[in-house]
C-alpha cells in the first residue's frame, strides 16, 4: 500500500516550457487535491476532483490545468511555466465518512522555473 | 474565505505538555475544524478534527470552545519527533480546506 506517490521528485524548467505532474493513490478515495506551498508559506489549492470525472478550481488556478484520469490518477498540467511557479507542489486524497475526514498528502514535487 | 489565526511560533521542552491554540471566529456552524502537521521536507500528516465536543486520538487531544471560535491542540507529552509546523484549518464548503501559515513548534531537548 503506497498511498499517494508523485513524480518526479524534483524538476527544473525554463520559463515557457510545459510539464505535467502525475499523482496517483491506491486508497480508492474519491477526492483527490493538489496545492502548491511557497517558502515559508502554507499550503495553498490549486485544483480538486470530488470524484472521478469532476475538477473544480481552488484559490490560485491560473497558469494550471487538471485531468482526473480515473480514480487513482489526478495530473497537474502547466502549459507555459514562469518563474512565479516556482513552489513545492503536493498531492492530496481524502478520505471522508463515518466520522472520518482525512486527506493523504504524496512527497511533494520540487519545481523551479529559471 | 475561511481563516484561522495561530501565533507565529512556540517553543516547548520535551516531555512537557504543549498547547497549540487557533482562533476561527469566522466558522460556520458545519465546518469540522483540522488539525494537520507538517515535517521538515514532508508532505502534511493529519492529526485530528472535531466538531463541537472534544476529541482524543493517539497523537494528541483536540478541545473545542463552545462558541467554537477558538480551539486548542494538545500534545500529551511532546517529543522531540514532535517539532513541525502544526496547521489549524477549517473547511470552506464540502470539499476545501484552507491552510493558514501555521504555528511553527520547537520542542527543547
Amino acid at each position: 500500500n503506497a498511498g499517494v506517490t508523485q513524480t518526479p521528485k524534483f524538476q527544473v524548467l525554463k520559463t515557457g516550457q510545459s510539464m505535467t505532474l502525475q499523482c496517483a493513490q491506491d486508497m480508492n478515495h474519491n477526492s483527490m487535491y493538489w496545492y502548491r506551498q511557497d517558502p515559508g508559506m502554507g499550503l495553498r489549492l490549486i485544483y480538486y476532483s470530488a470524484s472521478e470525472g469532476t475538477t473544480d478550481k481552488g484559490e490560485v488556478p491560473n497558469g494550471y490545468n487538471v485531468s482526473r484520469l480515473n480514480k487513482r490518477e489526478f495530473s497537474l498540467r502547466l502549459e507555459s511555466a514562469a518563474p512565479s511557479q516556482t513552489s513545492v507542489y503536493f498531492c492530496a486524497s481524502r478520505l471522508q465518512g463515518f466520522g472520518t475526514d482525512t486527506q493523504y498528502f504524496g512527497p511533494g514535487t520540487r519545481l523551479t522555473v529559471l | 474565505d475561511a481563516k484561522t489565526t495561530q501565533p507565529n511560533s512556540m517553543e516547548s521542552n520535551e516531555e512537557e505538555p504543549v498547547h497549540l491554540p487557533c482562533n476561527h471566529s469566522t466558522i460556520s456552524g458545519t465546518d469540522y475544524i483540522h488539525w494537520y502537521r507538517q515535517l521538515p521536507s514532508q508532505g502534511p500528516e493529519y492529526v485530528i478534527h472535531g466538531l463541537t465536543s472534544n476529541v482524543n486520538n493517539r497523537m494528541a487531544s483536540l478541545a473545542i470552545a463552545e462558541d467554537r471560535k477558538s480551539s486548542t491542540l494538545i500534545l500529551h507529552r511532546a517529543t522531540l519527533r514532535d517539532a513541525a509546523v502544526y496547521y489549524c484549518i477549517h473547511s470552506e464548503g464540502a470539499q476545501k480546506l484552507v491552510f493558514g501559515q501555521g504555528t511553527r513548534l520547537t520542542i527543547n531537548p
